[in-house]
């Protein structure tokens, strides 16, 4: 079935380094691709969306590029902050509808 | 505009006893999900309701859990006889009209401690 599956973690960073958490993915078709992103203690958020190939999502200095030949939506950020630290959550969406989740990885920035 | 609430925030309960966990979509929202974010076992699926459609009920774990979407907007999550093993936190999210590009938005969970 479709699934995902992305970087184990814990990454544990310094402030203004650069930053990859890799995702890649098996779909029978073309899922549509997230990350979502959970700061402590609160709930799941969105950070970038693409629904199709070569797509590119980006939003508070992030980036994901969909690419189907690898099947991979690796994040990446070019300087991380203290403010970063979460848990990001790579997902897809393709038959169902329902959001298939990858484990999860926490992300620790230190000043 | 508000986002999706869900009640109660925390549930502690004993095991064998029975609970309702409580979704507010955000209004206008066709399609509703509800999920389970456990330690052992990640964010998974529970069960998807897109307007008046049967509801996609394959990522139930058990036939304890049962849910109900009344009216096209608030849904309850009932799990019958709890077990230490339904300890999770549980999501609600809402989507505008449920297709695969959809964004889905999360609420902020019930966490449930089944003793």
């Amino acid at each position: 079935g479709d699934s995902v599956t992305q970087m184990e973690g814990p990454v544990t960073l310094s402030e203004e380094a650069f930053l990859t958490i890799n995702c890649t993915y098996t779909a029978t078709g073309y899922p549509s691709l997230f990350w979502y992103v959970q700061y402590p203690g609160e709930g799941l958020q969105l950070l970038l969306k693409a629904t199709k190939a070569d797509d590119k999502g980006s939003n508070k200095g992030f980036e994901a590029t969909y690419r189907k030949e690898t099947t991979s939506f690796h994040l990446e950020k070019g300087s991380v902050q203290v403010s970063d630290s979460a848990v990001y959550f790579c997902a897809l969406i393709y038959n169902n509808n329902d959001m298939r989740f990858g484990a999860g990885t926490r992300l620790t920035v230190k000043p | 505009g508000a986002g999706v609430s869900q009640s109660p925030s925390n549930k502690v309960t004993e095991k064998g006893k029975d609970v309702e966990l409580r979704c507010d979509p955000i209004s206008g929202h066709t399609a509703l999900y509800w999920y389970r974010q456990s330690l052992g076992q990640g964010l998974e699926f529970l069960i998807y309701f897109q307007g008046n459609s049967a509801p996609d009920k394959s990522g139930l774990p058990s036939d304890r859990f049962s849910a109900e979407r009344t009216g096209g907007s608030v849904s309850t999550l009932t799990i019958q006889r709890t077990q230490q093993e339904d300890s999770a936190v549980y999501l609600c999210a809402s989507s505008f009209s449920g297709t695969r590009t959809d964004t889905q938005y999360f609420g902020p969970g019930t966490r449930l401690t089944v003793l």
